[in-house]
């Protein structure tokens, strides 16, 4: 069944450590995304990729980065966590075939929690 | 440069009464414009999108919007609440390039 994964689904870490929050799709989709949710806010996209080896910074500063080695996995990591950094974080992918509309296919999302 | 507005971050219904939530963008192209829904603990979910063709817009769950460019409104109603859709909804509107924006979400609750 085609899907969009992320894990772990929950995540408790103390101050200083290097994280990586995974996140898969079987969509074959070109086009994902990594945004921050906070509660009564905006979604904030924070990194973006148009395919393979292509990843671009979206338009909330973070200090997270992101690869795309392979079409279906976009894994974003923190090299030091911070308590700033507790928020929820989804992933999301879309299509850009032809006729497709933007539409954007959202994972579970991980909730972190930097202690 | 695009924007949403979702007016209302918290709108409180009884099971069976007219659901509206609303929602104004600002676009300096023709939109394509989004409503999600968030249930808890989970992602978003598309509801249903607008892109152009018609004005009235039907979605799943009984969901539909009317975009109204007059207005800069694409407002989503629902006839008849029930408990299942007690969640959080955004209205979303495609930005340039392949950028989304997300309003700040209205949270709906159905009462009994």
């Amino acid at each position: 069944e085609a899907d969009i994964y992320q894990t772990p689904r929950y995540l408790v870490i103390g101050t200083g450590k290097k994280i990586t929050l995974e996140c898969s799709q079987t969509m074959g989709h070109d086009k994902m995304y990594w945004y921050q949710q906070d509660p009564g806010m905006e979604l904030h996209l924070i990194h973006y990729s148009y395919g393979v080896n292509s990843t671009e910074k979206g338009d909330l500063s973070s200090e997270s980065t992101v690869s795309r080695i392979r079409t279906e996995h976009f894994p974003l990591t923190l090299e030091s966590a911070r308590p700033s950094h507790t928020s929820q974080y989804l992933c999301a992918s879309s299509d850009l075939g032809q006729g497709q509309d933007y539409e954007q296919y959202f994972g579970p999302g991980t909730r972190l929690t930097v202690t | 440069a695009q924007s949403v507005t979702q007016l209302g971050s918290h709108v409180s219904v009884s099971e069976g009464a007219l659901v509206l939530l609303r929602c104004n963008y600002s676009s300096s192209v023709p939109p394509y414009l989004f409503w999600y829904v968030q249930y808890p603990n989970q992602g978003l979910q598309l509801l249903l999108k607008y892109t152009s063709a018609a004005t009235l817009v039907k979605g799943i769950n009984g969901f539909e919007a009317e975009f109204k460019k007059s207005e800069t409104s694409f407002h989503l109603t629902k006839p008849s609440a029930h408990m299942s859709d007690a969640a959080e909804y955004f209205c979303a509107v495609r930005g340039r390039g392949f950028k989304t924006i997300f309003g700040a979400g209205t949270r709906l609750f159905v009462k009994a």
